[in-house]
């Protein structure tokens, strides 16, 4: 159980087009997601906290105008990168919590989505 | 704030050898402690965790990590490496934040294990 998916896998976009990241939890209610970006072999930076049906909290430095999160369901978090830019190219990663968000619980990520900016 | 060092960006075993990645925190309260490990191009995966209880926490593919309150370290640990062990392992800390009530993760910077035959 706790299956996180990601779609797509990988992209690659022109420079100026919007990209639709999707992250699910497959067998269970995810009521927070968080969504982090990983440069090469670099640790992962969380970008922003997403709780179902409320607007997603930004970490310091993530630009909410350029990264819209949607969290609309208990299984569904929507990450677009919009007017994408070749500094957005980066390794896109999901997690996901059973419960609402608690510090005991494990995250379970997504595989990650590489997205390649031209 | 609440922050995770790993102090070595590689570790190098040989097969068979026992291994240690090391970790410490930095945390105010109780520090909820987890390993994962990532493999090329792919998200991360859990091994384990520390809440409360034994020290010595087991966890998945014969990995264990002992968490040292008085050193504040949550070193994991492995008997007799594998070759299929290589890869990239995240130490990481939940509390509580100060602002907003959330539990917010922090990640250390990870450290890439490279097991030889």
């Amino acid at each position: 159980g706790a299956v996180v998916s990601q779609h797509p896998s990988r992209v690659i976009c022109k420079s100026g087009t919007s990209v639709k990241i999707e992250c699910r939890s497959l067998d269970f209610q995810a009521t927070t997601m968080f969504w982090y970006r990983q440069f090469p072999k670099q640790s992962l930076m969380l970008m922003a906290t997403s709780n179902e049906g409320s607007k997603a909290t930004y970490e310091q430095g993530v630009e909410k105008d350029k990264f819209l999160i949607n969290h609309a369901s208990l299984t569904l978090s929507t990450l677009t990168v919009t007017s994408a830019h070749p500094e957005d190219s980066s390794f896109y990663i999901c997690s996901a919590t059973r419960l609402a968000g608690g510090s005991t619980d494990t995250q379970y990520f997504g595989p990650g989505t590489r997205l390649t900016v031209l | 704030a609440q922050s995770v060092a790993q102090p070595e960006d590689q570790v190098n075993v040989a097969e068979g050898n026992p291994l240690t990645v090391k970790c410490t925190y930095s945390v105010s309260g109780n520090p909820y402690l987890f390993w994962y490990v990532q493999y090329p191009n792919r998200g991360l995966q859990f091994l384990l965790k520390y809440i409360t209880g034994d020290n010595l926490v087991k966890g998945s593919y014969g990995f264990e990590a002992e968490f040292n309150k008085s050193q504040t370290s949550f070193h994991l640990k492995k008997p007799s490496a594998l070759v299929s062990d290589s890869a990239l392992y995240f130490c990481a800390v939940r509390s509580l934040r100060a602002s907003g009530g959330s539990y917010i993760p922090t990640f250390g910077r990870g450290t890439s294990l490279i097991v030889h035959p």
